[in-house]
């Protein structure tokens, strides 16, 4: 079955540390997104890619970086510099012509 | 940019009675306008949308509709059931494929 998929669920990040959540789709869909999800808010954009190799910041891309070498993958490393990094992550992907995501189920992050 | 309010955060009602979400948005450019469900620890899942060409749509039990020129739109799920608890998301669609996003509501059915 296509679908996307992350990996880990839960992650568990020690202060200075960089962690890097995984984010894979078999749907063929050119464009990728991570949002990061705090309670009692809604979903804000972290960054987006439409094309391999092309990535655009979202409205809170600080403390993040990605990469988009494949079609398939758009991992989001979560670095040291983000200073509020526990929060749940989604990823989801979306294809030309359709308008709708699919979301991926998350992966929890939590500082230790 | 565009600014998605949703209310309530928090709803329950008895099982079999109707439910309702709403959603107001500021930019008059905002499209397309889906409903995510999200169950515990999962993510989010479409379960119904609307364009701004249409006023309403119905999927069985689900409707979703759509007011342009008061730039809101709202869910109705009628005879609601125990699995319809869930945290619903409404979102609005401007440029491109990027979404802005409601702040979410519990939804409680009491068997």
């Amino acid at each position: 079955d296509g679908g996307i998929t992350q990996s880990p669920k839960y992650l568990f990040r020690k202060e200075g540390q960089n962690v890097t959540l995984s984010c894979e789709q078999n749907l063929n869909h050119d464009a990728m997104y991570w949002y990061r999800q705090d309670p009692g808010q809604g979903l804000r954009l972290i960054y987006y890619s439409q094309i391999v190799n092309d990535f655009q910041k979202g409205d809170i891309a600080e403390g993040y970086s990605v990469s988009r070498e494949k079609k398939e993958s758009f991992p989001l490393t979560v670095t040291s510099a983000q200073k509020n990094p526990t929060a749940f992550y989604l990823c989801a992907s979306s294809s030309t012509g359709y308008w709708g995501y699919t979301f991926g189920s998350g992966t929890r992050l939590t500082v230790v | 940019g565009e600014n998605v309010e949703q209310h309530p955060s928090t709803l329950s009602v008895q099982e079999g009675d109707s439910a309702v979400i709403k959603c107001t948005y500021s930019d008059s450019a905002s499209n397309y306008f889906p409903w995510y469900k999200q169950e515990l620890g999962k993510g989010p899942q479409l379960i119904i949308d609307i364009r701004s060409n249409v006023g309403e749509k119905k999927d069985q039990r689900i409707a979703v509709t759509l007011n342009k020129t008061a730039k809101h739109f709202s869910l109705h799920i009628t005879e609601t059931q125990p699995e319809d608890s869930a945290v619903y998301f409404c979102a609005a669609r401007i440029t491109g494929n990027q979404f802005y996003f409601g702040t979410g509501t519990s939804l409680t059915v009491i068997p």
